[in-house]
């Protein structure tokens, strides 16, 4: 058990529909970052909070957004979803943000019909 | 973004055999270099990690070889098991960011 958890572990929605993605990092880590996981495209960065703060971002569409809480948990938004968003996505924590181990969650498995 | 390239796409390997999985990366910015470990249904996992100011890294059965000048680094799993049947990831990261940028992984499978 990394320590980081993630909800919901699984979700089947629609095209054109929006949810949210939900992750509490590690007790004391202050960074949070998000990744998308497909079958072709292995694990892709799509963005990454420090302290409530956007510090990097990645391949992430302008139909996704995401952003950390006072209490430094994370959530990622998709939106106007397609089927290609279906896919595996992370969240991953540390402590400083900067180069170093990531733990990672297990995972929100998103399914678009 | 800067590219890990990983090779192979997938491996497969006797029981008590050497695994060998090679990374190269473009970007000389990187210094950090792990190996994450995923089983199915599970998240990556960090297995071993190595910074460029040593060019080998050895935990238990699982050695890191890293060459600077050539911009590769290479995963060994000696004696593997099946157990090790997993996904392995290739990784960097450098310079201010913490986000790691990985290789498309290698699906490992140990034959008993």
């Amino acid at each position: 058990d990394s320590g980081v958890t993630q909800t919901p572990k699984h979700l089947i929605t629609a095209t054109g529909q929006r949810v949210t993605l939900r992750c509490s990092p590690r007790s004391g880590d202050l960074s949070v970052y998000w990744y998308q996981q497909s079958l072709d495209q292995g694990l892709q960065f799509l963005i990454q909070y420090y302290n409530g703060e956007e510090r990097a971002k990645g391949n992430i569409l302008e139909r996704f957004s995401a952003q950390q809480f006072p209490d430094l948990h994370s959530e990622l938004n998709l939106s106007s979803l397609e089927l290609g968003d279906s896919a595996l996505y992370f969240c991953a924590s540390s402590v400083t943000g900067l180069t170093g181990e990531l733990f990672f969650g297990e995972g929100s498995r998103l399914t678009v019909l | 973004q800067q590219q890990v390239k990983q090779s192979p796409q997938s491996l497969i390997v006797q029981k008590g055999g050497i695994s060998i999985i090679n990374c190269a990366y473009e970007n000389t910015a990187f210094d950090y270099f792990p190996w994450y470990q995923q089983f199915p249904g599970k998240g990556p996992a960090l297995l071993i990690a190595i910074r460029p100011d040593v060019s080998e890294k050895k935990e238990g059965r699982f050695t890191i070889s890293f060459n600077k000048s050539a911009k590769q680094f290479s995963l060994h799993i000696m004696d593997s098991q099946p157990g090790d049947s997993a996904t392995y990831f290739c990784a960097a990261s450098g310079g201010s960011q913490g986000n790691l940028i990985f290789g498309k992984g290698t699906k490992l499978s140990v034959k008993p």
